[in-house]
């Protein structure tokens, strides 16, 4: 069980264009889904925060405008990568976690996106 | 400086061999611990949460010390297949679980 997949795996992209990740929990219900963003060599870092029917809590520094976040359900959460640029290829991860403390945030498999 | 910081390695161990890694968190309000794995281009997987008691599984011990803020995790009997980036990760909860994640050390166990 806790099983969270992402669509698509990897895109490729021209600059300017924009891109939609989605993320989805299979086998149970996630109240808080996380997006992730890892550069080469470095730290996965927290973009933002979403809870179901609620705008997402972003991190500094992360433009809401340019990643728009939408939780519309209980098993899917998409992240919309606006007027993308070469500086937004990373590879891009989401988590989902149920209700309650310290629960496990289960993660998906990551999309990586390459902006020409 | 790093809220969380890692040793980036590599370490280079022979199958085997026993290796420790360190971590230093930097949040005092950090709430839960763990330790997760990372392969190559892969997202990252739970392999243990840490408490202060120390805890086992199989081959892996990870260890807190609050007092320190610091964290370790010892692998013991390395296998090839132990080759992966370890991250070292604390949960920092102000209304919401936030995970804060390290850098990773790359560990490659060799024949």
């Amino acid at each position: 069980g806790a099983v969270v997949s992402q669509h698509p795996s990897w895109v490729i992209c021209k600059s300017g264009t924009s891109v939609k990740i989605e993320c989805r929990s299979l086998d149970f219900q996630a109240t808080t889904m996380f997006w992730y963003r890892q550069f080469p060599k470095q730290s996965l870092m927290l973009m933002a925060t979403s809870n179901e029917g609620s705008k997402a809590t972003y991190e500094q520094g992360v433009e809401k405008d340019k990643f728009l976040i939408n939780h519309a359900s209980l098993t899917l959460s998409t992240l919309t990568v606006t007027s993308a640029h070469p500086e937004d290829s990373s590879f891009y991860i989401c988590s989902a976690a149920t209700s309650g403390a310290y629960n496990e945030q289960f993660f998906g498999p990551g999309t990586r996106l390459t902006v020409l | 400086r790093k809220e969380v910081e890692q040793d980036p390695g590599p370490f280079n161990v022979p199958e085997g061999a026993t290796v420790a890694f360190n971590c230093t968190y930097s949040n005092s309000a950090s709430q839960s611990f763990f330790w997760y794995r990372q392969d190559c281009r892969k997202e990252p997987k739970l392999l243990m949460s840490v408490y202060s008691s120390g805890n086992e599984d199989g081959r892996f011990t990870a260890q807190l010390n609050r007092a320190s803020q610091y964290i370790s995790l010892l692998i013991r009997d390395s296998k090839l297949s132990d080759s992966a980036t370890y991250l070292c990760v604390v949960n920092i909860r102000f209304g919401t679980d936030k995970l804060i994640f390290g850098t990773g050390t790359r560990l490659q166990v060799f024949p």
